[in-house]
């Protein structure tokens, strides 16, 4: 079975933070996704990564960076957390685009205060 | 750019019953849809996965269905169980546009 992990199931934060989420597959996938989800608003793209070392922007990029240095290995990086960064935040990753599953790890509730 | 809304937003049924969610998206040029479920406060689970070119696709007492040239998928639940409350989600992936997910339906068996 693909297991994907998070680092963290509950953050608590203050404003200002550097704040990191990691996110972890066990499969070789080759894309991994971060989103955050919001009652009302549903799940966002932050940012996705089809390889090592690549990365491209999702709907709200804004205020976040990612690094992949490892295939398995996935971070979101909050680089001055806010308070409208509260939120659920949820990894995931596919082999092939367009052609296998999407698996998704537990999420990590982030508060920030 | 794709839209995906699911209806309705939620459901209540005694259990036993036979249910259907529905999800409609707006670009029919979709390589895939899967539908997920979501249990309050956890991650999502995959269910199934439907290919553009499949019209359905089964898994014990659930089975999906694809009609892409109208834009819809329904996820059929037979025999419902009390187990079975949670949020479903459904998503499709369109290339160059990345996976659109639906609002959800959250869906309550009553014992």
């Amino acid at each position: 079975d693909v297991k994907v992990t998070q680092s963290s199931r509950y953050l608590v934060k203050r404003t200002g933070e550097k704040v990191f989420l990691e996110c972890v597959q066990d499969m070789d996938h080759e894309n991994m996704f971060w989103y955050r989800q919001d009652p009302g608003l549903g799940l966002r793209l932050i940012y996705f990564s089809y390889d090592v070392k690549m990365k491209e922007k999702g709907d709200i990029p804004e205020g976040y960076s990612v690094s992949r240095e490892k295939k398995e290995r996935f971070s979101l990086i909050l680089e001055s957390a806010s308070t409208n960064q509260t939120s659920m935040y949820l990894c995931a990753s596919t082999l092939t685009l367009g052609v296998n599953e999407q698996f998704f790890g537990p999420g990590t509730r982030l508060t920030v205060l | 750019k794709q839209e995906v809304t699911q209806i309705p937003a939620a459901l209540s049924v005694p259990e036993g019953e036979n249910l259907v969610l529905n999800c409609s998206f707006t670009d029919s040029a979709i390589y895939n849809l899967q539908w997920f479920r979501q249990d309050p406060g956890k991650g999502l689970t995959s269910l199934l996965l439907i290919q553009s070119s499949q019209r359905e696709q089964t898994s014990g007492r659930l089975n999906a269905s694809l009609d892409k040239s109208s834009g819809r998928s329904t996820l059929y639940i037979a025999a419902s169980q009390p187990g079975d409350s949670a949020t479903y989600l459904c998503a499709v992936y369109n290339y160059g546009q990345n996976f659109v997910f639906g609002p959800g339906t959250r869906l309550s068996v009553l014992p």
